[in-house]
């Protein structure tokens, strides 16, 4: 199986403070795991790409010093949401990439989602 | 790649009948497609891939077609029930899993 966790589910918190969402892949390695971000009735929208020992690789029009990403095992990934405001509320979700890339066993699994709202 | 849809198109169907959820993808280079399936407030989940080397491939239940000529792909799920109502997205990439692209998902409704 492959399963990746998400921690917190929901987080609510005031404007101005950081928040921390952690995503795991529990029975397998990921070299990369992506993060992205789900409004209402909308698709998914790629934020970065997050790849193990390196820094992340951002999606245009998203700020880098706002939505930090760490990757700094093969089974963990964390986004921090530095100084919330109330357009940052949405749902976000990751992913993590089962195999090594570029090849055709490769599968993305998603997390569960963290619902963010930022009072 | 980034995908947003303002309106999510809807599919209602009786429960038992078939459900056909059709995707249009972009890249003539695409060479992997996956369906995900996503309940509300849930992440989405695998349903069912196929590479471009395919024209068809079948799970349990559910039928990938891959029309490459013009770029279309759909699932087919057979017996609709309950438990099928959520939204769907099909997702492309190429060189097989370096980046994907999401469409804008369909939400299918089972009706009773």
């Amino acid at each position: 199986g492959a399963v990746v966790s998400q921690h917190p589910s929901w987080v609510i918190c005031k404007s101005g403070t950081s928040v921390k969402i952690e995503c795991r892949s529990l029975d397998f390695q990921a070299t990369t795991m992506f993060w992205y971000r789900q409004f209402p009735k909308q698709s998914l929208m790629l934020m970065a790409t997050s790849n193990e020992g390196s820094k992340a690789t951002y999606e245009q029009g998203v700020e880098k010093d706002k939505f930090l990403i760490n990757h700094a095992s093969l089974t963990l990934s964390t986004l921090t949401v530095t100084s919330a405001h109330p357009e940052d509320s949405s749902f976000y979700i990751c992913s993590a990439l089962k195999g090594a890339g570029g090849t055709i066993t490769d599968t993305q699994y998603f997390g569960p989602g963290t619902r963010l709202t930022v009072l | 790649g980034e995908s947003v849809g303002l309106h999510l198109p809807t599919l209602s169907v009786q429960e038992g009948d078939n459900s056909i959820i059709n995707c249009a993808y972009s890249n003539s280079a695409s060479d992997y497609f996956i369906w995900y399936k996503q309940e509300s407030g849930k992440g989405p989940q695998f349903i069912i891939d196929i590479r471009s080397n395919m024209d068809k491939r079948q799970g349990q239940r559910v039928t990938v077609l891959l029309n490459k000529t013009v770029k279309h792909l759909s699932l087919q799920i057979a017996a609709t029930q309950p438990g099928d109502s959520a939204v769907y997205f099909c997702a492309e990439t190429e060189n097989y899993g370096q980046n994907f692209v999401f469409g804008p998902g369909t939400r299918l409704s089972v009706l009773p």
